[in-house]
């Protein structure tokens, strides 16, 4: 069981928009940044977002992040077939010293 | 560009010691802020951070994992290691190295490396 809850499937056609949770506590979300990870089929995971809203270097604004409390949520816009993957959040648990994830979210475009 | 590349036996024996090394490219292990973390990820699962080290050799580790892990740092070659003990099957997973700029913010991983764990 992952301290971070996702919700495990999400799916919306090309062109739409889709969110994705992550529900933590005061120990993680509520008092730590949270990372993005986008993870296609086999490979290793990516940055998409850090310090809860902030992009790296070529990452498109279709992706935002946002916080308010102790969940975390992650929007993508415009979607495309190649977004398809999974993606997880990630932060620090300062009640248990660990960096805790949630469990994954598959991204299908239908 | 960053580049970190896992390396080590992709087969290892119940209750023996699962050994990586994660070279570096591109980038000089000794930068002060850098966090040289190791991940794995058991098959159809998520992430799972094991722990990290700094330049400095200081060491974070997961709590759950901390009675078997070491992790060690050489900046003559550029590298950091895990090690694990007493492996199981439960440790059949796909490792990856990464560099973080904080312990969950991960700016460059490693391709991974899958190791499984059976006699």
């Amino acid at each position: 069981q992952s301290v971070l809850t996702q919700p495990s499937s999400v799916s919306a056609a090309p062109g739409q928009k889709v969110t994705i949770s992550c529900s933590g506590s005061s120990s993680n979300i509520g008092n730590n940044f949270v990372s993005w990870y986008q993870q296609l089929p086999g490979t290793a995971p990516k940055l998409l977002m850090y310090e809860n809203n902030k992009r790296p270097s070529g990452i498109p604004d279709r992706f935002s992040g946002s916080e308010s409390g102790t969940s975390a949520t992650l929007g993508i816009t415009g979607l495309q077939t190649g977004d398809e993957a999974d993606y997880y959040c990630g932060t620090w648990d300062s009640s248990l010293s660990s960096v805790v994830f949630g469990g994954g979210t598959k991204l299908t475009v239908l | 560009q960053v580049q970190l590349q896992e390396s080590g036996p992709g087969l290892v024996k119940p209750s023996q010691t699962l050994s990586l090394t994660c070279t570096v490219s591109g980038d000089s292990i000794t930068f002060v802020n850098y966090y040289w973390s190791w991940f794995r990820q058991h098959p159809g699962k998520g992430l799972e951070w094991i722990g990290n080290i700094f330049y400095s050799g200081s060491t974070y580790y997961n709590p759950s994992l901390k009675s078997r892990v070491t992790i060690s740092i050489d900046t003559s070659k550029n590298q950091f290691s895990l090690n694990l003990r007493s492996v199981t099957a439960a440790d059949t997973a796909a490792y990856y190295c990464a560099r973080g700029l904080a312990a969950a913010l991960i700016d460059y991983w490693g391709q991974g490396t899958l190791v499984t764990v059976s006699s």
